[in-house]
C-alpha cells in the first residue's frame, strides 16, 4: 500500500548528540512536511519541502536542519538536540499545496533526549 | 496571529453523539479539517470543508461551519468505542498549504 513511513519509530539520544530522522514515501508526492508535537499540544510545521524547494517556518530553530535527496525521502537533522526537543516529529506529504489537498501522515517518530 | 483552539475533553456514552467544538482567528482560511489521532499513531484525515460551505455529512460524520463567527464543529453520530482518540481542528493558513493546528479535544467513549 502507498504510505509514509517513519525511521525509528522510537529514537533515544543524548543531550547535545546529533541525531536523524528519516521519511520516507510511496505516493511520489510533491509536498513533503516535518511537524513537531510535544506532550498534548498542537503539531507544529518546522518546515516543508515543495519538491526541492526549502520553506523554513520563520520560528523554526537553527538547530533543525532537512534534507530531501530526491523526491521519496526527507531527513530531519537535530543538531545538538536539547531536552526541549523531546518530542513526536511528524512527517506528512501531500499531492500540492494548495486546494483540498490531503496531508498523509506517517506514524511518527519519538524522540527522547537524556 | 492565527490560533486554533479546542476543548481539551469530551466523555461520552457509547451509541451517543459526540460534538467537538472548534474556533479559529484566520478569516482568510480556505479550508478547515478535521484530523484523528489514535494513540502510538499519525494523524489521520477525517473530513474537511470548504470555506463557503455551512455543512457537510459524510455517513456518521457531521461538519458544520459558521463562518461568521469562525466556529467549526464535529458531530460524530452514534459514538463507539473505536471512535476514542484525540480530535484536531485544523485551518489552512491564507491557503498556503501551512495546517495550523488546534491542541486537540480527547475523546472518552464509555461503554
Amino acid at each position: 500500500d502507498a504510505m509514509v513511513i517513519q525511521n525509528p519509530r522510537y529514537q533515544v539520544t543524548q543531550f547535545g548528540k546529533p541525531v536523524t530522522l528519516s521519511c520516507s514515501q510511496t505516493l511520489n508526492h510533491n509536498v513533503m512536511y516535518w511537524y513537531q508535537q510535544k506532550s498534548s499540544q498542537a503539531p507544529k510545521l518546522l518546515f516543508h519541502y515543495y519538491d526541492k524547494d526549502f520553506n523554513n517556518e520563520a520560528d523554526t530553530p537553527d538547530n533543525f536542519q532537512s534534507r530531501r535527496p530526491n523526491t521519496s525521502f526527507c531527513f530531519l537533522d537535530i543538531r545538538s538536540p536539547g531536552l526541549g526537543d523531546a518530542a513526536m516529529y511528524l512527517c506528512a506529504t501531500s499531492r500540492d499545496r494548495l486546494g483540498d489537498n490531503e496531508q498523509f501522515f506517517g506514524p511518527g517518530t519519538r524522540l527522547t533526549v537524556l | 496571529g492565527e490560533d486554533v483552539e479546542q476543548s481539551l475533553f469530551l466523555s461520552v456514552r457509547e451509541g451517543d453523539s459526540s460534538v467537538i467544538n472548534c474556533t479559529y482567528t484566520d478569516s482568510s482560511s480556505t479550508y478547515l479539517y478535521w484530523y484523528k489521532q489514535e494513540p502510538g499513531a499519525g494523524l489521520q484525515l477525517l473530513t474537511y470543508i470548504f470555506s463557503n460551505m455551512d455543512m457537510k455529512q459524510d455517513q456518521r460524520l457531521t461538519v458544520l461551519l459558521n463562518k461568521k463567527d469562525k466556529h467549526l464543529s464535529l458531530r460524530i453520530a452514534d459514538t463507539q468505542t473505536g471512535d476514542s482518540a484525540i480530535y484536531f481542528c485544523a485551518e489552512d493558513s491564507g491557503n498556503t498549504g501551512k495546517l495550523i493546528f488546534g491542541q486537540g479535544t480527547t475523546l472518552q467513549v464509555k461503554p
